[in-house]
């Protein structure tokens, strides 16, 4: 099946700092989501993009799927940005399986 | 608008215990998927649940079973728990549609502890 892979798998921050979160895939893909996942466990939608750029105030992601990478900028970062961020990927097969990357665990200090 | 809801929050069982989660899909989805996430991994998928049948199942036992209601809602079922199944365990909705895949929106999670 396909594998991905994140990196870097922990990053510190000093809040207002900016950060670039990478997402690695082995075969080709149809689509591509990033999460956002809070301390208490829940995954937060913040972009659905098979390819190209897209933005949501300080958050920005840019997927080169002929690459096969993904990019998640965060910047000026906020404590409220801390957490693990996870890209994931479906099967080439329709509205099937997620697959998970390993996670990018982002910690802000104030 | 209401998004992904689970039952229980939390949940404590012992070892050969059986367990049933309840997951509600966000309005106008049809599709709902089952994740299981052990302690900093990803989440890895169980099963996916469309028209009250399993479309597609991952790596699980078959102790992982689930059901679909004619409203959408779904229930993952673990029978015989071992310890290794502690985990947060995550429900996913969507709306199939013809053209391929569609966005996933996730339930805040159930939290099953064995004992």
């Amino acid at each position: 099946g396909i594998q991905v892979e994140q990196s870097p798998p922990d990053l510190i921050l000093q809040e207002g700092a900016n950060s670039t979160l990478r997402c690695n895939f082995s075969d080709s893909v149809n689509n591509l989501q990033w999460f956002h996942q809070n301390p208490w466990g829940q995954l937060i939608n913040l972009f659905y993009i098979p390819s190209g750029t897209k933005q949501n105030g300080r958050l920005s992601a840019t997927t080169v799927a002929t690459e096969r990478y993904s990019l998640l900028y965060i910047s000026s970062s906020q404590t409220t940005d801390s957490g693990v961020y996870f890209c994931a990927v479906p099967s080439n097969f329709g509205n099937e399986k997620l697959t998970f990357g390993t996670g990018t665990r982002l910690t802000i200090i104030p | 608008d209401a998004g992904v809801t689970q039952s229980p929050t939390h949940l404590i069982k012992t070892r050969g215990q059986q367990v049933t989660l309840r997951c509600s899909p966000k309005s106008g989805h049809d599709t709902v998927s089952w994740y299981q996430q052990a302690l900093g991994q990803g989440p890895q998928f169980i099963f996916q649940y469309y028209e009250e049948e399993e479309r597609q199942r991952g790596n699980f036992p078959d102790r992982f079973s689930g059901h679909q209601f004619p409203n959408y809602s779904s229930e993952l079922n673990v029978n015989a728990l071992l310890l290794g199944d502690s985990a947060l365990y995550l429900c996913a909705s969507s709306r199939l549609g013809l053209a391929g895949y569609n966005e996933q929106f996730f339930g805040p999670g159930t939290r099953l502890t064995v004992l």
